[in-house]
């Protein structure tokens, strides 16, 4: 099956840093989405962008699909931004399955 | 504009011991799915169905049932719960599986003792 690897597993910042999160897919995809899940286990959808760029506040994300990754960037972060942000993807060639990297673990300090 | 309901939102059980996970959505949507999440790892899929009498495996379903006598609702059973099954339990549902955006529910945290 697909794998999907989101890296780095785990990222620290200070309140206001910018960051990268990266996942890469091992396969051609139908649909991605990015999620964050919040501290409280809450998943909450952040982008659905199987390619293209798309932008949400500080939040903006792109996927480059013919090359297979996907990168979510956050601006200016804040620490209601921590949690651990997850990719998944549906792949092509009849699968109806969504399928989660492991995640990123990111903790804002102020 | 509910969403994914899930219930309860916790709960506790004895080795052996059976329960049902309950889950509706009000949105009309024709996939829905069921995860489970361990500490530290990301959502592995149990079950999912592509509308009202159809389900399917999914990469964990060893030790759960499910049914989708419904369009909204798509209940998850686990009959002589283990310790292995402690996690947390995720329903999702979306309009189509391979072109449109899956929302979830805010999960069922189980332990089994």
């Amino acid at each position: 099956g697909i794998q999907v690897e989101q890296s780095p597993p785990d990222l620290i910042l200070q309140e206001g840093a910018n960051s990268t999160l990266r996942c890469n897919f091992s396969d051609s995809v139908n649909n991605l989405q990015w999620f964050h899940q919040n501290p409280w286990g809450q998943l909450i959808n952040l982008f659905y962008i199987p390619s293209g760029t798309k932008q949400n506040g500080r939040l903006s994300a792109t996927t480059v699909a013919t090359e297979r990754y996907s990168l979510l960037y956050i601006s200016s972060s804040q620490t209601t931004d921590s949690g651990v942000y997850f990719c998944a993807v549906v792949t092509q060639g009849g699968s109806e399955k969504l399928v989660f990297g492991k995640g990123t673990k990111l903790t804002v300090n102020p | 504009n509910a969403g994914v309901t899930q219930t309860p939102k916790f709960r506790i059980l004895k080795i052996g011991q059976s329960m049902t996970l309950q889950c509706t959505q009000d949105m009309n949507h024709n996939y829905m799915y069921w995860y489970r999440q361990d500490p530290g790892m990301g959502l592995k899929l149990i079950y999912y169905s592509v509308g009202a009498g159809i389900t399917d495996k999914g990469e964990v379903p060893n030790g759960y049932n499910v049914s989708r006598s419904t369009t909204e609702d798509f209940p998850l059973r686990l009959e002589l719960a283990a310790p292995s099954q402690t996690s947390v339990y995720f329903c999702a549902s979306s309009r189509q599986g391979l072109y449109t955006e899956a929302f979830f529910g805010q999960g069922t945290r189980l332990t089994v003792v």
